[in-house]
């Protein structure tokens, strides 16, 4: 089982940049690491998604060492509007009969003051 | 194109009675999936489906039953409903399950009195 384990919350100001830290010591080979935004009465959504290396989309940038037992979401230069819940997913988390179980963790709430 | 769909946004249920919760998805997915959110919490999954045809249970099933009706629906059941279950529900799908990306509806807020 590839449980995650992130930072219970965090603060930030706006413009700064900010990384938030996932550990998944289990990752197994084939899993990827993903990571998703809620902000309150919504579902949660897709930011970003790798599997090592560094990926950068236009909202974050995903860090993933060698050894991939964890990984930074970097949001450059926050806004209010980042203030959410951020969750570190791993893939695969479990299998039954060939099949996968994605399942969360309790997120890291960021918190943006002005 | 809607995403994710699902029916009621809100219900107010008494203690013992029973519903079901409506789950859509016109993306042509294979896999869907249940969760609750407790207030301040994360997500619990319940319950998923990887294929039409084939369910199976996730971390927190009991109370609960499920649905893959077809390929685009997929239902929950709460049989005689408890104030344990007050939560708001989110359903998702994904192309194929594990390592996809998980598109999530906007949520059912149900209060069970």
């Amino acid at each position: 089982l590839a449980k995650t384990t992130q930072p219970i919350s965090m603060d930030s100001y706006e413009g700064q940049e900010v990384n938030i830290t996932c550990s998944h010591n289990n990752i197994a080979t084939n899993d990827y690491i993903t990571w998703y935004q809620q902000f309150p009465s919504q579902g949660p959504r897709f930011i970003i998604q790798g599997y090592k290396t560094k990926v950068t989309n236009e909202v974050a940038s995903l860090f993933i060492p060698a050894d991939r037992k964890s990984s930074t979401l970097s949001l450059p230069r926050v806004s209010l509007s980042d203030t959410a819940v951020y969750y570190c997913l791993v893939g695969a988390s479990l299998f039954s009969g060939g099949y996968n179980k994605l399942i969360f963790g309790a997120g890291t709430r960021l918190a943006v003051h002005p | 194109n809607a995403g994710v769909t699902q029916t009621p946004k809100f219900q107010v249920l008494k203690t013992g009675q029973s519903m079901t919760l409506q789950c859509a998805q016109d993306m042509n997915h294979n896999s869907m999936y249940w969760y609750r959110q407790d207030p301040g919490m994360g997500l619990r999954l319940i319950y998923y489906s990887a294929s039409e045809g084939t369910t199976d249970k996730g971390e927190v099933p009991n109370g609960y039953n499920v649905s893959r009706l077809n390929k685009r629906e997929f239902s929950l059941r709460l049989e005689s409903a408890a104030p344990s279950q007050t939560s708001v529900y989110f359903c998702a799908s994904s192309k194929q399950g594990g390592n996809e990306k998980l598109f999530f509806g906007s949520g059912t807020q149900l209060s069970v009195l």
